[in-house]
């Protein structure tokens, strides 16, 4: 079946401009989650979305980073007035249910370049 | 806090030699613990996991086992192959806490096998 996927691929955008960058889970998988990938931080969490509502967004590095998710399906990471330092690779993944034991399947991932 | 600390790369290996990547973890609460593998050009996807003590998780020739005693699960293979040149993370995820079921990731390890 289908996998976790996202769009778009790679952006490349200037110092100060919005993005909005897109999940779709695989269907069925009630958990939802962004992280980031960047060369100085690694991996890091950044929100975790149960169904519609974001319960853990204690990731987010500051309040230019937003996210939503409607129809328990699809979700948007918004990026507002983007920084150099937001340069990395987004990444989505989810899974069945919020529990430790649960696999997460991951997206491709989005690769930002905030010129 | 809970924390994931693995062997720095990278790690350059002929084919067929034994692969040992080192990891250890600090958790406030009792984790389930992963190994996920990112191939060039791929995204991340789950290589084997356990989710209790003295679990041996397995796949692709590659084993590790969770030893609570040491707080460790060192990911092994007896003989790598070229194809298995990538990067290799260890995570956890918490089973308690507003965190539970967060991915907290190592640093990678990059694996270069050479023919």
């Amino acid at each position: 079946g289908a996998g976790v996927s996202q769009s778009p691929s790679n952006k490349v955008t200037e110092k100060g401009k919005d993005v909005e960058l897109r999940c779709d889970p695989i269907s069925g998988h009630t958990a939802l989650y962004w992280y980031r990938q960047s060369l100085g931080q690694g991996l890091e969490f950044l929100i975790y979305f149960q169904g519609n509502s974001a319960p853990d967004k204690s990731g987010l590095p500051s309040d230019r980073f937003s996210a939503e998710r409607t129809g328990g399906s699809v979700s948007t990471l918004t990026i507002q007035r983007t920084q150099q330092e937001d340069s990395a690779v987004y990444l989505c993944a989810s899974s069945l249910g919020r529990i430790a034991q649960e696999t997460q399947y991951f997206g491709p991932g989005t690769r930002l370049l905030v010129l | 806090g809970n924390s994931v600390t693995q062997m720095e790369g990278p790690v350059t290996l002929s084919e067929e030699a034994f692969l040992t990547i080192n990891c250890t973890y600090t958790a406030t609460g009792y984790p389930s613990l992963f190994w996920y593998v990112q191939y060039p050009g791929e995204g991340l996807q789950l290589l084997l996991k356990a989710t209790k003590a003295d679990d041996k998780g397995s796949n692709k020739g590659f084993e590790a086992t969770y030893r609570k005693e040491t707080t460790s699960f060192h990911l092994e293979k007896g003989s790598v192959q070229v194809s298995d040149s990538a990067v290799y993370f260890c995570a956890l995820s918490d089973r308690y806490g507003g965190s539970q079921g967060n991915l907290i990731f190592g640093k990678g390890t990059k694996l270069s096998v050479k023919p």
